[in-house]
């Protein structure tokens, strides 16, 4: 059964960058399929963020693709995120999750627990 | 971007009867070469991660129990749960992964009356 993790900080300054890692346990990364990053504001609904194969091809939301890089590491079978130059308004709960598909995106069968990013001074 | 809007925004059900959750995308997400609608549902309980309930619009996810049923193709989709548990308390979300970026609806709150 796999098993997503994310980890980083939890406060971050307005104007600095968001880094977040996502560790996958049970399934290699390798194998295929896309991984993504999705977040949620307190109390509202789900944003998708941007996903990237094992290769390393990458999809982002047009709304963040200015400030969004999402990389993966086979060798330590996890992915990252970057997103630059936050704003109050990227306070959320940043979720990593599994999108079972080789070649489009797809739904996300497996996520992580979360982890709530504050971007505050 | 495809828009995904649900209805209502909250529904109280008393145990044991039916909770239908609408909802509705701004174009279709049926794709014709593989006859599939690209709709998903999620299951979200107080601080846990979303929960994967329904894929392909009707297919239940292993593991769901069977009261749980997808509907619907084109624009406008239905999630039923044909006899509500006190464990089905949750939000509960669509989304369409049809095209990029995938968009979810705006979350349906289910609770016991």
């Amino acid at each position: 059964q796999v098993q997503l993790q994310e980890s980083g900080p939890g406060l971050v300054k307005p104007s600095e960058t968001l880094s977040l890692t996502c560790v996958v346990a049970g399934y290699s990364i390798s194998s295929g399929y896309y991984w993504g990053w999705i977040r949620q504001p307190p109390g509202k609904g789900l944003e998708w963020i941007g996903s990237i194969y094992h290769s390393g091809s990458t999809y982002y939301s047009p709304s963040l693709k200015s400030r969004v890089t999402i990389s993966v590491d086979t060798s330590k079978n996890q992915f990252s995120l970057r997103l630059s130059s936050v704003t109050a308004a990227d306070t959320a709960v940043y979720y990593c999750a599994r999108d079972p598909s080789y070649a489009v995106t797809y739904y996300f069968d497996s996520w992580g627990q979360g982890t709530l990013v504050t971007v505050s001074s | 971007d495809i828009v995904m809007t649900q209805s209502p925004d909250s529904l109280t059900v008393s145990l044991g009867e039916r909770a239908t959750i609408n909802c509705k995308s701004s174009q279709s997400v049926f794709y014709s070469p593989t006859n599939r609608n690209h709709l998903a549902w999620y299951q979200q309980k107080p601080g846990q991660p979303p929960k994967l309930i329904i894929y392909w619009a009707s297919t239940r996810e292993f593991g769901v129990p069977d009261r749980f049923s997808g509907s619907g193709s084109g624009t406008d989709f239905t999630l039923t749960i044909s006899s509500l548990q006190a464990e089905d308390v949750a939000v509960y979300f669509c989304q369409q992964y049809y095209s990029a970026p995938q968009t979810f609806g705006q979350g349906t709150r289910v609770e016991i009356k």
